[in-house]
């Protein structure tokens, strides 16, 4: 079965300064979906940004990208001039051919003004 | 307003009190899902359906309970709810043309204590 592992339960950053979230994933499909999903205190699941597999490019929105390294299976996301409405819970996720779900544990991140 | 509604947003129960969960979709989507969420273990799926009349189990199906009758409805049911059945639910959709699954949407989640 595939697995998300998100080995940083918390970080922090300095407003205005960059961070990295690391994601890690196991699985022996080809084809398969990563996202980011952020959840900030009112709890509400929201999509940061999401990776299709066989595309090559990574992933941009705004201040927010990701470094997807298939043959590593590694899918980090970039957080560029953090706001203090960054400071969320942070969720990598996969999907992929069983048409299932699957979540890292999460990483909380605090963002220092 | 293109959303996934749930209802109730909060709910206290006590053990062996059969509960519903109500899920809603207004964007025709075929998938749906419930998921469960546990400090330090992220979300773990319980159920999806791909489409009416069409159920699979997640992670942790175990004491619960789905149907699709209807595209835009998903309750969820615990038959008889027990403590470690606390814990914070959330319903999402998603439009699903292939495998796999596209971006889904979060309801806004359902805080449910078991005592």
């Amino acid at each position: 079965a595939q697995t998300v592992t998100q080995s940083q339960p918390e970080m922090s950053v300095q407003e205005a300064e960059t961070v990295t979230l690391s994601c890690t994933y196991d699985t022996s499909e080809s084809d398969y979906y990563l996202f980011w999903y952020k959840q900030p205190p009112s709890r509400q699941m929201i999509l940061v940004i999401r990776q299709e597999a066989y595309k090559q490019q990574n992933a941009t929105e705004n201040r927010f990208s990701v470094n997807f390294q298939k043959a590593a299976k590694s899918f980090s996301l970039k957080i560029s001039d953090s706001q203090l409405g960054d400071a969320a819970m942070y969720f990598c996720a996969y999907s992929g051919n069983n048409n299932d779900m699957r979540f890292g544990a999460g990483t909380r991140l605090t963002v220092k003004p | 307003e293109a959303q996934v509604t749930q209802n109730p947003r909060y709910l206290i129960t006590v053990t062996g009190k059969k509960l519903t969960v109500t899920c809603s979709q207004n964007m025709n989507h075929e998938y749906m899902s419930w998921y469960r969420q546990d400090p330090g273990l992220g979300l773990r799926q319980i159920y999806y359906s791909m489409n009416v009349e069409v159920t699979d189990k997640g992670d942790v199906p175990e004491g619960y309970k789905v149907s699709r009758k209807e595209k835009r409805n998903f309750p969820l049911i615990l038959e008889s709810p027990s403590p470690n059945q606390t814990s914070l639910y959330f319903c999402a959709s998603s439009f699903l043309a292939s495998s796999p699954t596209d971006t889904q949407y979060f309801g806004p989640g359902t805080r449910l204590t078991v005592l």
